[in-house]
Order: structure tokens, then sequence, then C-alpha cells
């Protein structure tokens, strides 16, 4: 167990809808990472939050958008979904900026 | 900037063999260096990390992994491959102020 956990596990949604998912970094970690890994693009950055700033962008679309809380924790939201948005979605913390992450269990998602 | 070449996508071996997972760095600083094991449908975990002490890191299950400056190399090695061992394995280079960039990922098959 990471310390690092996730909402929901799984998610199944249509098409065109939204959703959000939940982070939770491991007690003391200040960074916050998500990452989205699929079959076909392997594990892709998103983007990282430092005590509730921003702090790097990857390859994230701009339907989606994720900010982090005064309380640490961290939500990602993936609006005007498409099927290929179906994959599992991770979440790290980490101390510092460029200390070991943790990574959480991941949400699953499932684009119908 | 930063990047990680990990050779080779898929490698097999037998039960009792060596493992040698590669992994190739690129970085206009010195490099913190990290392996992650990813079991399926689980998060990544930290199997050990550089951060310019000992050239030589020990890391958890048996794993170890050298730097070598001169040839920008971070690879993996196990003495002896067991069944359990089967898994992706991610390199990850950060450093400098820059986010941390993973490789594309190995996986490692083991034979009985």
């Amino acid at each position: 167990d990471s310390g690092v956990t996730q909402t929901p596990k799984h998610l199944i949604t249509a098409t065109g809808q939204r959703v959000t998912l939940r982070c939770s970094p491991r007690s003391g970690d200040l960074s916050v990472y998500w990452y989205q890994q699929s079959l076909d693009q392997g594990l892709q950055f998103l983007i990282q939050y430092y005590n509730g700033e921003e702090r790097a962008k990857g390859n994230i679309l701009e339907r989606f958008s994720a900010q982090q809380f005064p309380d640490l924790h961290s939500e990602l939201n993936l609006s005007s979904l498409e099927l290929g948005d179906s994959a599992l979605y991770f979440c790290a913390s980490s101390l510092g900026r460029q200390d070991t992450q943790y990574f959480g269990p991941g949400t699953r998602l499932t684009v119908l | 900037a930063q990047s990680v070449t990990q050779l080779g996508s898929h490698v097999s071996v037998s039960e009792g063999a060596l493992v040698l997972l590669r992994c190739n760095y690129s970085s206009s600083v010195p490099p913190y260096l990290f392996w992650y094991v990813q079991y399926p449908n689980q998060g990544l975990q930290l199997l050990l990390k550089y951060t310019s002490a000992a050239t030589l890191v020990k890391g958890i299950n048996g794993f170890e992994a050298e730097f070598k400056k001169s040839e920008t190399s971070f690879h993996l090695t196990k003495p002896s491959a067991h069944m359990s061992d089967a898994a992706e394995y991610f390199c990850a280079v950060s450093g400098g102020g820059f986010k941390t960039i993973f490789g594309a990922g190995t996986r490692l098959f083991v034979k009985a």
C-alpha cells in the first residue's frame, strides 16, 4: 500500500459526459502528479501540482483540467469524453518536486 | 532537457536466468534515476533510486542497477529471475527542476 488513494476504482460512462477523478496523496507529500496509461500510448504524464500550484504540464488535453486543494487532495476533471479517453488514470505523490513518486492504484475509465 | 530510452519493449528470460533491462538517459544536469515496477492491474512502485551517492544501487526483490555516467546508462539487473518478477518495468529520470520523464516500459516475461 503506497498511501495514495484514488476514487473511484472503476468508472463507466458515455461519450460526451464529464467525470471527476479524485486523489489523496500520502500524508506529508506536497506534490501530486496525474498520468494516463493506455495500451497504445503507454504511460503519459498529464500534469503536476506542488502545494496547490501547477508546476508542470505534459500531454494534457484542453478538455481535461485538474486542481490541488488546500488540503492537498487533487481532482482531475475530464469533459466531453471520447472513446479514446478510456484508460487507466494514475495519481502519484511525492514530498518534493523531484522525489520518489508513490503511485495510487489507479482509476479505470471506460467510455462507451 | 531530459529523456530516457528503454531498449526492448519485451524481454523474455527463463526462471533462474539473469535479468537485464536496459535504460539509457539524456540529461543536461546531474540526474536522479529511478526504476519502477508495475504488476498487472496495479500502480507503479519504486524498485530503486540513484541520487548521486553510490553508483551501484540495490533495490527491493534482489534487483540492482549501476549508474554509468560515461555510457549514460542505468541498466537494471537481477542474478536469478523468479516467476513473480514478470511485470512491466519503467526507467525514469529527473533533476534540475525538470519534470520526471518515464521511459516507454519493458515487459518482462519469465518462462518456467
